[in-house]
C-alpha cells in the first residue's frame, strides 16, 4: 500500500487552463502539506492543513487553492496556469513528532506549455 | 529564523570511498533535523532524523549523521559509497509551531566506479 499517493504523476497542460492534483494518505496523520520543487530542485512549502484546518499558507499566488475534504486528503487546484507554474509538486504528511517524520508522495510533474 | 545550509551543491566520490555531505543549521531553539534522499524522478525518502534523543543518528542504507551543537552542524556520512547511492540529498529543519519543513539547497552525490 502506498502511504502517500498523488495523482496524476504527470500533467501537461496549456497556459490558462485550470487543473487539480489529488493527494491521499493512509498513515492516519493529522497534518498534510504541499511542496513545490523548482527546476533547480529547490523545495519550498506552499500549504499545510491540520485535520482539515489551514495552518500554513506561504506566499503563493491566489490562483493556487488547497482543499482538504477530510484529514486523509489534500488536493491542490490551480487556476489560469502560467508557464512559471511548471514544477514538481509533492504532497506530504506527518510531522517532526511522527516516528516516520514527514512522508512524501512520489510527486506530480506539471508542465505548462 | 531557522534555516539550513548545505555546503557543496555537487559531491563526487569513488565507489567504496567515504561519503560526507555537509549541513549547517541556524536555530535559536533545539532543532529537529532531517536528511532526505531523492532518486531521479522519485519522491523524497527519509534517511534519518535528529530529535535530541542521541547526537549520533543512524539511518537507512548505512548512513548516519552526527549532531554537533558547538558547530551547528548535522553532516551526513557513509563509510563506503555504493553506485546506488547516487542521488540528490536534502538536509531540512522543522520550524515553528506549524512544524513546516525548511529544506537546504540539496547536494547531488555522484559515485564513480
Amino acid at each position: 500500500d502506498t502511504a502517500v499517493s498523488q495523482t496524476p504523476k504527470y500533467l501537461v497542460t496549456q497556459m490558462g487552463n485550470d487543473k487539480s492534483i489529488k493527494c491521499e494518505q493512509n498513515l492516519g496523520h493529522d497534518t498534510m502539506y504541499w511542496y513545490k520543487q523548482d527546476s533547480k530542485k529547490f523545495l519550498k512549502i506552499m500549504f499545510s492543513y491540520n485535520n482539515k484546518e489551514l495552518i500554513i499558507n506561504e506566499t503563493v499566488p491566489n490562483r493556487f487553492s488547497p482543499k482538504s475534504p477530510d484529514k486523509a486528503h489534500l488536493n491542490l487546484h490551480i487556476n489560469s496556469l502560467e508557464l512559471g507554474d511548471s514544477a514538481v509538486y509533492f504532497c506530504a504528511s506527518g510531522g517532526r513528532e511522527t516516528p516516520s517524520g514527514y512522508t512524501f508522495g512520489s510527486g506530480t510533474r506539471l508542465t505548462v506549455v | 529564523a531557522q534555516s539550513v545550509t548545505q555546503l557543496g551543491s555537487h559531491v563526487s566520490v569513488s565507489e567504496g570511498a567515504l561519503v560526507l555531505l555537509r549541513c549547517n543549521y541556524s536555530s535559536s531553539v533545539p532543532p529537529y533535523l532531517f536528511w532526505y534522499v531523492q532518486y531521479p524522478n522519485q519522491g523524497l525518502q527519509l534517511l534519518l532524523k535528529y530529535t535530541s534523543a542521541a547526537t549520533l543518528v543512524k539511518g537507512i542504507n548505512g548512513f548516519e549523521a552526527e549532531f554537533k551543537k558547538s558547530e551547528t552542524s548535522f553532516h551526513l556520512t557513509k563509510p563506503s559509497a555504493h553506485m546506488s547511492d547516487a542521488a540528490e540529498y536534502f538536509c531540512a529543519v522543522s520550524v515553528g509551531n506549524t512544524g513546516k519543513l525548511i529544506f537546504g539547497q540539496g547536494t547531488t552525490l555522484q559515485v564513480k566506479p
